[in-house]
């Protein structure tokens, strides 16, 4: 069974880098692909990006020009990097493996709060 | 963007009754459509993928339904750990897009 498990700072000042980190067990990361997510305070979701573990990348054109994905296949992990982030990029960031085009398995999620 | 248009966006039911909530794609998805059920504080958590197909481990009062760009969520019972809010998601095409969400609450 996919465990994920999302770590990272909850506190990111403005037009700084977010940095998360996804740790994966149960399954070999080279397994499956895997995805970010994200979800405003109250608000709905939003899809971030995939990643392989041969490292290619299917990011949201919304947020392209910002986000890095990679994978590191000797620590069963990916991450995530956000930069130039506002007030509008605090969410909870949650890691997740996608089955087919579904989400089956996602991490707790946590919270990111950009502020001075 | 396929935009994914969800109602209604809350509804209020009692424990019994039947739900139905709706999805809408700006153009034909096919069946490529999943279900997600959150609760407060909590991930989502997959309910029903490819339209109508249901994850393991989820009760069959859950069901989907549709094909091309209408959707249906239904919950033929609803029980008091099925007040939550559900989102549908796209998987056609990439970005990914989700519904705004449906609250269901008690009556």
């Amino acid at each position: 069974q996919v465990q994920l498990q999302e770590s990272g700072p909850g506190l990111v000042k403005p037009s700084e880098t977010l940095s998360l980190t996804c740790t994966v067990s149960g399954v070999s990361i080279i397994t499956y692909y895997w995805t970010w997510i994200r979800q405003p305070p109250g608000k709905g979701l939003e899809w971030i990006g995939y990643i392989y573990s041969s490292g290619s990348t299917n990011y949201n054109p919304s947020l392209k020009s910002r986000v890095t994905m990679s994978v590191d296949t000797s620590k069963n992990q990916f991450s995530l990097k956000l930069s130039s982030v506002t007030a509008a990029d605090t969410a909870v960031y949650y890691c997740a493996s996608p089955v087919g085009g579904a989400f089956g398995s996602w991490g707790q999620g946590t919270l990111v709060t950009v502020s001075s | 963007d396929i935009q994914m248009t969800q109602s209604p966006s809350s509804l209020s039911a009692s424990v019994g009754d039947r739900v139905t909530i709706t999805c809408r794609a700006s153009q034909s998805i096919s069946s490529y459509l999943s279900w997600y059920q959150q609760k407060p504080g909590k991930a989502p958590k997959l309910l029903i993928y490819a339209a109508s197909s249901l994850q393991s481990g989820v009760p069959s009062r859950f069901s989907g339904s549709g094909s091309g760009t209408d959707f249906t969520l239904t919950i033929s019972s609803l029980q008091p750990e099925d007040f939550a809010t559900y989102y549908c998601q796209q998987s056609f095409t990439t970005p990914r897009t989700f519904g705004g969400g449906t609250k269901v609450e008690i009556k």
